[in-house]
């Protein structure tokens, strides 16, 4: 199992531009996310979706729009990239499990290995 | 996130043990995390507790969560080289999607 697959790993763009930035996932799981990383502030969520068909906003959406392709496939695309979008952008999925009395379940996320995105 | 706190950097030497703290702020909060972020790699999952229980322990790791002052610590025991990384706590709430996490705390042990 490869487990969570990011392309590209490094990307460059002017201020402007537009990219798609591809995620897929061979756990089977449900839920799929977008964060991005910044130095200080830890990861921010971005975008999630808690199953196939659904997309919703998470902490800092602005900028971003995403893609639920099919079970496997999760795409953030940048329509006008700019230089505050630089980051580096990880991509999740997990299948919560083992929720008590009928509770919510752990979120175990696996993570892939991310793209450290330039825009300048 | 603004929600969770960490302090930033901690430096140990191999051997001792080492304490990392979380501070949050949502009382709602079902589970709290605590992830493991290698140089170059994506966030892998230490452990978790749930926010009924006080103490977890799994082999060198002791999770010990404080709900009345909402704080979290993560001891590594006998700290090796190898357990340098960046350490994320994180929450979820009841939106059991919404995962907020720290800024992470950059932990180098010295030989």
């Amino acid at each position: 199992n490869a487990g969570v697959t990011q392309t590209p790993k490094f990307q460059v763009l002017k201020t402007g531009q537009s990219m798609t930035l591809q995620c897929a996932q061979d756990m089977n799981h449900n839920s799929m996310y977008w964060y991005r990383q910044d130095p200080g502030m830890g990861l921010r969520l971005i975008y999630y979706s808690a199953s196939e068909g659904t997309t919703d906003k998470g902490e800092v959406p602005n900028g971003y729009n995403v893609s639920r392709l099919n079970k496997r496939e999760f795409s953030l695309r940048l329509e006008s990239a700019a230089p505050s979008q630089t980051s580096v952008y990880f991509c999740a999925s997990s299948e919560v499990v083992g929720g008590l009395a009928g509770g919510p379940g752990v979120n175990e996320q696996f993570f892939g290995p991310g793209t450290r995105l330039t825009v300048l | 996130g603004e929600d969770v706190e960490q302090s930033l950097f901690l430096s140990v030497r191999e051997g001792d043990s080492s304490v990392i703290n979380c501070t949050y702020t949502d009382s709602s909060s079902t589970y709290l995390y605590w992830y493991k972020q290698e140089p170059g790699a994506g966030l892998q999952l230490l452990t978790y507790i749930f926010s009924n229980m006080d103490m977890k322990q799994d082999q060198r790791l002791t999770v010990l969560l404080n709900k009345k002052d909402k704080h979290l610590s993560l001891r590594i025991a006998d700290t090796q080289t190898g357990d340098s990384a960046i350490y994320f706590c994180a929450e979820t709430v009841y939106n059991n999607n919404d995962m907020r996490f720290g800024a992470g705390t950059r932990l180098t042990v010295k030989p």
